[in-house]
């Protein structure tokens, strides 16, 4: 079965710092992977996903097959940055196995 | 246009219970999935719609949860003989598996169900 892992539940740096948000996956053949966000009181939505290799909000994360992780990454945190991030990735039927999420707070 | 739409946005109800949850997909969108994500935990998969039938329901619990989407369009997830370990938000979500950038899929505000 695919296993997303996210080892840490929360990351708290302050406004300018970098971030980085860990993701690891289960080897799955041909993955296809996703980081969803969760801003306050608003629904889950896409942040990006690999297969489109773009920067989304200054966020990026490259698929290292090799270590098979899909880090989140962004060289100056910003305030509107705190929120839940999820990563996922999608098997057969285009099911998405989720993370257990983490809370990035981003302080002034 | 309208995003996916859930009814009702909190349903509160006694153990043994039989509720029913509704979703209305973005319009156009073939593929429909529900998720439940309990309290510190991220989303899991359900059930997964093509159309009107069910493409992939390994993710339901046991045979108290069923759902349909008759017309494949609107689909309702029901859950029988509630019991307290159901209590979670239960998300629905859709995508159009047709176009490019396919895949991306859009959730809708969530069920939070309370079995008390």
């Amino acid at each position: 079965a695919q296993r997303v892992t996210q080892p840490e539940k929360l990351l708290s740096v302050f406004k300018g710092a970098p971030v980085e948000l860990k993701c690891n996956y289960s080897y799955s053949g041909s993955p296809e992977l996703f980081w969803y966000v969760q801003y306050s009181r608003q629904r889950l939505q896409l942040l990006l996903r690999h297969i489109s290799r773009e920067s989304i909000k200054g966020f990026t994360a490259d698929l290292n097959k090799g270590e098979t992780s899909f880090h989140l990454k962004k060289p100056f945190a910003q305030e509107e940055d705190s929120a839940m991030y999820y990563c996922g990735d999608t098997g057969a039927n285009s099911k998405l196995t989720f993370g257990k999420g983490i809370t990035l707070s981003v302080r002034p | 246009g309208a995003g996916v739409s859930q009814t009702p946005s909190n349903k509160v109800t006694e153990k043994g219970k039989y509720v029913e949850l509704r979703c209305d997909p973005i319009s156009g969108h073939t593929a429909l999935y529900w998720y439940r994500q309990s309290l510190g935990q991220g989303p899991e998969f359900l059930i997964y719609f093509q159309g009107t039938g069910a493409a992939d329901d390994s993710g339901l619990p046991n045979d108290r949860f069923f759902a349909v989407r008759p017309e494949g369009s609107v689909s309702t997830l029901k859950i029988q003989r509630t019991e307290r370990g159901d209590s979670a938000v239960y998300l629905c979500a859709s995508s159009s598996l047709w176009r490019e950038g396919a895949n991306e899929q859009f959730f809708g505000p969530g069920t939070r169900l309370t079995v008390l």
